[in-house]
């Protein structure tokens, strides 16, 4: 099945280690997202990419930089890592030009604490 | 620019009973997504909703859009313990060419 991973799916570091997650997708869509999520609290846009030379901010992107690295692979890394970017980090995907409209689908999610 | 707003956000309901969840978005669009989280799993696709007026119903779980109202509503019927979850609305914005824009997500707890 046309699918989304995320790499690793659990990760505890330290405060001010860099570290890298990991997006990738067999689905074939030019549209690519990471969203972080805190608990009880929805989901929150950190960057975005519509195509490989395509890169945007999202609404929370101090602290993260991206890497597309190729149409399936979108990577996330945080430079230095603090306590309060602990989190669920997801990778999403969608396509326009699937049918016209921008249903976003969701990797299992990269579970990240920050000590 | 595009808001949404969810209400309620938390709920709490008896088996069996009936409740509704209310989507309202600020600005015009025609396309507007459904989403269901378990704890501490990934946002699952419900419903994708593409006109005025579409309804779509899964189960005990039906959705519709109101355009002119700018509301999408997802009504549970004769709620079971396995519903239980967070679910949220996403909307579009009319080129698509902006990511999608959520709710805060309304958390549901079905009990005995």
């Amino acid at each position: 099945d046309a699918d989304v991973t995320q790499t690793p799916r659990n990760r505890i570091t330290k405060t001010g280690k860099r570290i890298m997650l990991e997006c990738s997708q067999t689905k074939g869509h030019d549209r690519m997202y990471w969203y972080r999520q805190d608990p009880g609290l929805g989901l929150r846009l950190i960057y975005y990419s519509f195509d490989v030379k395509d890169i945007n901010k999202g609404e929370i992107s101090d602290g993260y930089s991206v890497s597309r690295q190729a149409q399936a692979k979108f990577s996330l890394s945080l430079e230095s890592a603090i306590p309060n970017q602990t989190a669920l980090y997801f990778c999403a995907t969608s396509d326009l030009r699937t049918g016209g409209y921008n249903e976003q689908f969701f990797g299992p999610g990269t579970r990240l604490t920050v000590l | 620019e595009l808001k949404v707003e969810q209400n309620p956000l938390f709920l709490s309901m008896q088996e069996g009973k009936n409740y509704t969840i209310y989507c309202n978005y600020s600005t015009t669009s025609d396309r507007l997504y459904w989403y269901r989280q378990d704890p501490g799993k990934s946002l699952e696709s419900l419903f994708v909703l593409l006109s005025n007026g579409a309804v779509k119903q899964e189960g005990r779980l039906m959705a519709s859009l109101d355009t002119k109202a700018r509301l999408s509503t997802l009504h549970i019927t004769a709620a079971v313990h396995d519903l239980s979850a967070t679910y949220f609305c996403a909307v579009d914005s009319i080129s698509g060419n902006t990511p999608l824009v959520f709710g805060k997500g309304t958390r549901l707890s079905v009990i005995a």
